[in-house]
């Protein structure tokens, strides 16, 4: 099975860098996904890392790190449109690899 | 905007009924999945429908089932329902199967009294 840990909740200022982190555990690994979703909307593709090293998209930025189970997404420039649940997300390998398996989110708050 | 639909929006039904949801997908896409969403959770796989066949399933019950269309649009059907069936119910279409970037829809709020 699969299992995703990361935190509950992070708050940061606008105009600041936030970095929100997941560890995972699976049977199998393929990539590690991340996620944005508004309140009441669906959720939209960030990113996705299935080596080690840091993927750049503008001012998100992904990292992994296979041999810790580990990854995180960076915020940039934090903006307070960029309020919103984050998951990270992995599919693993075998019977199963087209599923994709969700953290329980970070719900990032950007005060002024 | 992903090009992902779905309906209803929302929906109430009470315990034991049966419903059906539906969604069309992003064209050129062949494969749709579908998610649950409790309230502050992230989205739990349903299942995953590859060319009109289900190709993987995550820990539901038989009373949870789908199509696929040959239009790629797909429907999830869950009869007896329950309470715990409450949710955010999301469609996600991809390019293929093995495709890691999935397009979500808006989703179905449904609720069950």
């Amino acid at each position: 099975g699969q299992s995703l840990e990361q935190p509950s909740e992070v708050t940061a200022v606008e105009g600041a860098i936030v970095q929100i982190n997941c560890t995972y555990q699976t049977s199998g690994f393929y990539g590690l996904s991340w996620y944005q979703q508004h309140d009441g909307g669906a959720p939209t593709f960030l990113s996705y890392n299935a080596l080690d090293g840091l993927e750049e998209t503008g001012r998100f930025s992904s990292f992994l790190s296979r041999s810790d189970s580990y990854g995180y997404l960076l915020l940039q420039e934090l903006q307070m449109k960029d309020s919103a649940s984050y998951f990270c997300a992995v599919r693993g390998t075998g019977a199963g690899s087209y599923q994709l398996t969700f953290g329980k989110g970070t719900k990032l708050s950007v005060i002024p | 905007e992903t090009g992902v639909t779905q309906s209803p929006t929302h929906l109430i039904k009470t315990r034991g009924q049966q419903v059906t949801l539906r969604c069309s997908s992003q064209s050129g896409h062949n494969t749709v999945s579908w998610y649950q969403q409790a309230l502050g959770q992230g989205p739990q796989f349903i299942f995953q429908y590859y060319r009109e066949e289900e190709n993987g399933r995550g820990n539901f019950p038989p009373r949870f089932s789908g199509l696929q269309f040959p239009n790629y649009s797909s429907e999830l059907n869950v009869n007896a329902l329950e309470l715990d069936d409450s949710a955010l119910y999301l469609c996600a279409s991809s390019l293929d199967r093995g495709t890691y970037e999935q397009y979500f829809g808006p989703g179905t709020r449904l609720t069950v009294t």
